[in-house]
C-alpha cells in the first residue's frame, strides 16, 4: 500500500472548518483513500473514503486532487468533540487487506 | 454502521499469567479479523490477521506462541496473551470487515487496555 504523509498536529477554532491535508504521491490507480479518527483511548472510527471523486457524508467532506496525489479532509464546523488523531490511509480496492496506520494528525479543537 | 465489540475493555493481570481478549462482530459475519497493538503516544501497529477456521498470519516481530489467536466462528476472534509481562502492557484493538462487503470500511472495537503488574 502507498504511504501517506500528514502534518503531526493542527489546531482549529471551535465552529470553524478544519482542513486536514494528506499527501499520497505514490498512490496507484486502484487504491482508495480512507480517513479514520481516534479519540483518546478508543478504537478508530471510520469517517469517509473515496477513489477520485469528492465525497461528502454527515461527518465530513473529502476532496481529492485531480492527480490523486493528495487529499483534504474537511470537518465543516469543528466542535470540541472532534479533537482526535486523524489518520489518512490508502488501501487497495480489492481483497480483504488490513489498514496500515501511519502517525496521523493530532487535531486540537480550541474553544 | 456495523458493530465490533471487545471484551474486556480493560484488564489488570499479574506478570506470568495469561489474558484472553474477545472480539465479536455483533451484526455481521467476518471471515477475517485484524488485531492491532498501540503503545502510548504511538500509532496502531498491526499484529496479526485472524482467519476463520485457519491459522492466523502474524506480522514480522510478533511472537505467535505468545499471542495466540483463535477464530472459531464468523463472529468471534480471541487473542490470548500468554505469560504476560509488563512490556506487554498496551492497548489492543481488533477490527473486522463485513464478509459480504470486503471492499468497504473496516469497523473497530473499542479496544482493550491491558496492564501487567
Amino acid at each position: 500500500d502507498a504511504k501517506t504523509t500528514q502534518p503531526p498536529s493542527m489546531d482549529c477554532a471551535e465552529g470553524r472548518a478544519a482542513n486536514l491535508p494528506c499527501n499520497h504521491s505514490t498512490i496507484s490507480g486502484n487504491e482508495y483513500v480512507y480517513w479514520y479518527r481516534q479519540i483518546h483511548s478508543q478504537g478508530p472510527q471510520y469517517i469517509i473514503h473515496g477513489l477520485k471523486n469528492n465525497e461528502t457524508n454527515e461527518m465530513a467532506s473529502l476532496i481529492i486532487t485531480e492527480d490523486r496525489k493528495s487529499s483534504t479532509l474537511i470537518l465543516p464546523h469543528a466542535t470540541l468533540r472532534d479533537t482526535a488523531v486523524y489518520y489518512c490511509i490508502v488501501r487497495l480496492y480489492s481483497g480483504n487487506t488490513p489498514l496500515v496506520f501511519g502517525k496521523g494528525t493530532r487535531l486540537s479543537v480550541i474553544a | 454502521g456495523a458493530v465490533v465489540s471487545q471484551h474486556p475493555s480493560w484488564v489488570i493481570c499479574k506478570s506470568g499469567t495469561s489474558v484472553k481478549i474477545e472480539c465479536r462482530s455483533l451484526d455481521f459475519q467476518a471471515t477475517t479479523m485484524f488485531w492491532y497493538r498501540q503503545f502510548p503516544k504511538q500509532s496502531l501497529m498491526l499484529m496479526a490477521t485472524s482467519n476463520e477456521g485457519s491459522k492466523a498470519t502474524y506480522e514480522q516481530g510478533v511472537e505467535k506462541d505468545k499471542f495466540l489467536i483463535n477464530h472459531a466462528s464468523l463472529t468471534l476472534s480471541t487473542l490470548t496473551v500468554t505469560s504476560a509481562h509488563p512490556e506487554d502492557s498496551s492497548f489492543y484493538i481488533c477490527s473486522a470487515r463485513r464478509r459480504d462487503r470486503l471492499n468497504t470500511e473496516a469497523f473497530f472495537g473499542q479496544g482493550t487496555r491491558l496492564t501487567v503488574v
